[in-house]
């Protein structure tokens, strides 16, 4: 059994370059979320797919946070130009949406990212 | 809004002790609530869910019950052991998305 996998676990980049993340949800599962958690605090809502639909983004997802899901498999989040404060774990999580099903989420290693 | 809290945000107790933990949340219109399992460092690992229709689920050692009408979610884990030291996290359900809403957590540390 395969569970949610995420690349790559650790990223250290400079301020204002580019970076993206990849997210290989459970497979057969068709909802896939991105969050984002800092030290000490819980993960934070950054936006939901259902197959390859992006339905629902957070207000913490700037513009230069891109996020897309083709084909409704794996996710891919990009930031540009990217800020210290972008510093955080990126935790990708996946659910089987059906009807009456409790929509149980599991969730990736993260990938920790560092901004210098 | 939905808001989450989790009360204390720390705990250490000696092995074996039996422990609660404490989740509430503002706004009772919840599609679940799971529990999570955080070592440093690491992802979440899913310990219970309970559906808006259930009052509590059981695995292993670890309890959690649900009362919607006064927002809260209690945690309850029986002889603790040293492996249990981890962050616990509680997160409710929207009824439309799924996505979950995060308390800041309660880092348990059991002592040998």
């Amino acid at each position: 059994d395969t569970g949610v996998s995420q690349d790559p676990r650790h990223k250290i980049t400079k301020r204002g370059q580019n970076v993206t993340f990849r997210c290989d949800p459970i497979s057969e599962h068709n909802r896939l979320y991105w969050y984002r958690q800092t030290l000490g605090q819980g993960p934070e809502f950054l936006t939901y797919f259902q197959n390859e639909a992006q339905l629902e983004k957070s207000r913490l997802l700037s513009d230069r946070f891109s996020a897309e899901r083709p084909k409704g498999s794996f996710s891919t989040l990009e930031i540009q130009r990217t800020e210290q404060g972008d510093s955080a774990m990126y935790l990708c999580a996946s659910s089987r949406e059906r009807l009456g099903g409790d929509n149980e989420q599991f969730f990736g290693p993260g990938t920790r990212l560092t901004v210098l | 809004k939905q808001e989450v809290t989790q009360i204390p945000a720390a705990l250490s107790v000696p092995e074996g002790e039996n422990l609660v933990l404490n989740c509430s949340f503002t706004d009772s219109a919840i599609y679940n609530l799971q529990w999570f399992r955080q070592d440093p460092g690491k992802g979440l690992t899913s310990l219970l869910l309970i559906q808006s229709s259930q009052r509590e689920q059981t695995s292993g050692r670890l309890n959690a019950s649900l009362d919607k009408s006064s927002g809260r979610s209690t945690l309850y884990i029986a002889a603790s052991q040293p492996g249990d030291s981890a962050t616990y996290l509680c997160a409710v359900g929207s009824s439309n998305t799924g996505k979950l809403i995060f308390g800041q957590g309660t880092t348990l540390q059991v002592k040998p």
